[in-house]
């Protein structure tokens, strides 16, 4: 079974700060990794993806995510965080010996302070 | 393009009534899945489908849940009879042929009384 996890529910930073918001994965073969937001009474939208290649990923509005295999994380970062970036972020799972279906995470509320 | 497109926006009714969500994908899209969030279970993936035909639907909790997507154009999801705890935002998520990303509608928030 494919699962990830988002061990913080809350995530407060100031302005100009860096941001972090954590996931770890679990599938039995390779993932797909997904960063998704969801701004208040919004759908999700999409941030980055992780497939093949590069572990460090770079994604929309300045966001970039590292994937590390040996600590099964995809942990999603923003040099210098914004008021704007508050929202609530969503890791995603896909195994690629599985179907299409995506595994979410929790959410992780992310506060960023003026 | 407009992006994935969900009607209504809001819809309370009363227990007892049939609920219908609707949803028009992406052009070109052949996957199209349906999802409830909540505060307590979060987001759950209901049923998905590609060229039309449900592939998954075990995520359905019951039989007053159904859907279908009678052209590549359109899905409903109908919930007959609707419950209180069925109150929940339902998105609507298509993608092109995996492992392409899924892209959101700005959801249906249902309120039954």
């Amino acid at each position: 079974a494919q699962s990830v996890a988002q061990p913080e529910d809350q995530v407060n930073v100031a302005e100009g700060n860096p941001l972090t918001v954590k996931c770890t994965y679990s599938v039995s073969g390779n993932p797909y990794l997904f960063w998704y937001v969801q701004y208040p009474n919004r759908g999700l939208q999409f941030l980055l993806k992780y497939i093949t290649g590069d572990n460090l990923v770079k994604g929309s509005y300045g966001f970039e995510a590292e994937f590390n295999k040996s600590q099964t994380s995809f942990h999603l970062k923003k040099p210098s965080a914004l008021v704007s970036d508050s929202a609530l972020y969503f890791c995603a799972v896909r195994d690629i010996k599985n179907d299409y279906k995506l595994s979410f995470g929790a959410g992780t509320t992310v506060t960023v302070r003026a | 393009d407009a992006g994935v497109i969900q009607s209504p926006r809001h819809e309370v009714t009363e227990m007892g009534q049939e609920v219908t969500l609707r949803c028009k994908p992406i052009s070109g899209h052949d996957y199209l899945f349906w999802y409830r969030q909540t505060m307590m279970r979060g987001l759950e993936l209901l049923i998905y489908f590609n060229n039309n035909v449900p592939i998954d639907d075990s995520g359905m909790p019951e039989d007053r849940f159904s859907a279908k997507m009678p052209n590549a154009s359109f899905s409903t999801l109908k919930i007959q009879p609707s419950e209180p705890r069925d109150s929940a935002v339902y998105f609507c998520a298509t993608s092109g042929r995996p492992p392409d990303t899924q892209y959101f509608g700005p959801g249906t928030r249902l309120t039954v009384l």
